[in-house]
Formats: C-alpha cells, structure tokens, sequence
C-alpha cells in the first residue's frame, strides 16, 4: 500500500523556474526522504529530513516538513532540463524505520 | 567506491516460472533491501536481509523469497509467476540503520516481464 500521496502528479515548466511538489502521508513517521527517478531507472536519493526538523537544504533543493499536518514539500529552485524526472517522497516509519513506503510520485518536465 | 549493481537488467519469463534477480550492495553496506514498482507506481517495500537474516516484510506472499550471503550480496527468487509480478525490481543497501539516518542506495533495477 502507498503511505504518501504527491501533488502534483505531473508538472510541466520552462528552465530557470521553480518546481514545488507536495507530499501527504498517513502514519507517524521518523523520517522522510525524496528521490529522483530517471525514466524507469533506479533511484537516487536527494534529501532525509528527521522527524524533528522543519526544514533541509542541499544545493537548490529545499525540503520542508509539517508532521502537525502530515506532509512534506520540495522546492527545486532555478530548474534545468537535467532536472526532468520523477520525485518520490519516501517515509520511514517510528515503528519500522528500515522500511521505506513510497508516494504515487511527481512527473516534472522542465522544458530548455 | 562502487554503487548497488543488479542483474539482469531485463527478464521475460513465462508464467508459472522461477526467476532469480542478483544485487550487489555498495561497498561497506551491510543490509539489502527488495522493491517492487509497477508500472506508473512508486516502489513497494518486499523485504530486508541484515546479516543473512530477514530482517522486515512487506505485504508480499511467500513466493516471494530471498537470501543475503556474507559478502553482502542478495538474491531475490519468485516462484510461480504470475502476470502482475511485471514489474521493475529494485535493490537499495545500507550500512546498519543508516537508511534511516542517510538514506539508501538504489540500484538500476530489474524490469521483468511475465507473458
């Protein structure tokens, strides 16, 4: 079963813009991690944020978490076309943290 | 440093059959983790081996079954397959606990396909 839910499920749009995808989830968690998937391929990992911290930079990803309202954004800033992929939100739970429950995943296209 | 390898990385296999999918954990990496992802579909946990062990399962049936050896790498085995098991397979390792202090490293994955 699929623990978070993204938003949007696609998005489309031109190099040098923002990309902001959202992510909801169910349970208690003690950590939320996104990855990038390359056309069907494996995936990578970009970002962990703890269950106690609000918000994580890395490069121009910017992540934030609101375990009050069970859900987690990704910012990428100033896009490039490298950047067209998929993006799961990934949740570790406090009872099982080695097992990761995927999202549905964000389409994003960045267009040169 | 090497990253997670996997093998192979296509598969068709007719229903009914056995298949065996190989991953290599990164070095230093002492606990695999197994995937499923369906088409359109984001992973889907089916198992963890941490020291030749299993170590956590998701909500797969027992057909679905792995092994870890000691130089940490792994197989997964399915047995009777069926068409819904077409999927891209996915290996990720970590060192003890690490995946949840830093994440996972994925492999390029298996994709199967089951005619």
């Amino acid at each position: 079963s699929q623990q978070g839910e993204e938003d949007p499920q696609a998005l489309s749009i031109q190099e040098g813009e923002n990309a902001t995808m959202n992510c909801s989830y169910k349970t208690s968690i003690n950590n939320l991690q996104w990855y990038r998937q390359n056309s069907g391929r494996g995936l990578v990992h970009l970002i962990l944020i703890r269950s106690n911290e609000r918000e994580k930079h890395s490069g121009r990803l910017r992540v934030t978490l609101d375990t009050s309202k069970k859900s987690s954004s990704l910012l990428i800033t100033a896009s490039r076309a490298a950047d067209t992929a998929s993006y799961f939100c990934a949740t570790g739970l406090i009872s099982d943290t080695d097992k990761l429950i995927f999202g549905t995943g964000t389409r994003l296209q960045v267009f040169p | 440093e090497t990253g997670v390898t996997q093998s192979p990385t296509h598969l068709i296999k007719t229903r009914g059959q056995q298949v065996t999918l190989r991953c290599s954990s990164q070095s230093g990496h002492n606990t695999v983790s197994w995937y499923q992802q369906a088409l359109g579909q984001g992973p889907q946990f089916i198992f963890q081996y941490y020291r030749e062990e299993e170590n956590g399962r998701g909500n797969f049936p027992p057909r679905f079954s792995g092994l870890q050896f000691p130089n940490y790498s792994s197989e997964l085995n399915v047995n009777a397959l069926e068409l819904d098991d077409s999927a891209l397979y996915l290996c990720a390792s970590s060192r003890p606990l690490g995946g949840s202090l830093y994440g996972y490293t994925f492999g390029s994955g298996t994709r199967l396909t089951v005619v």
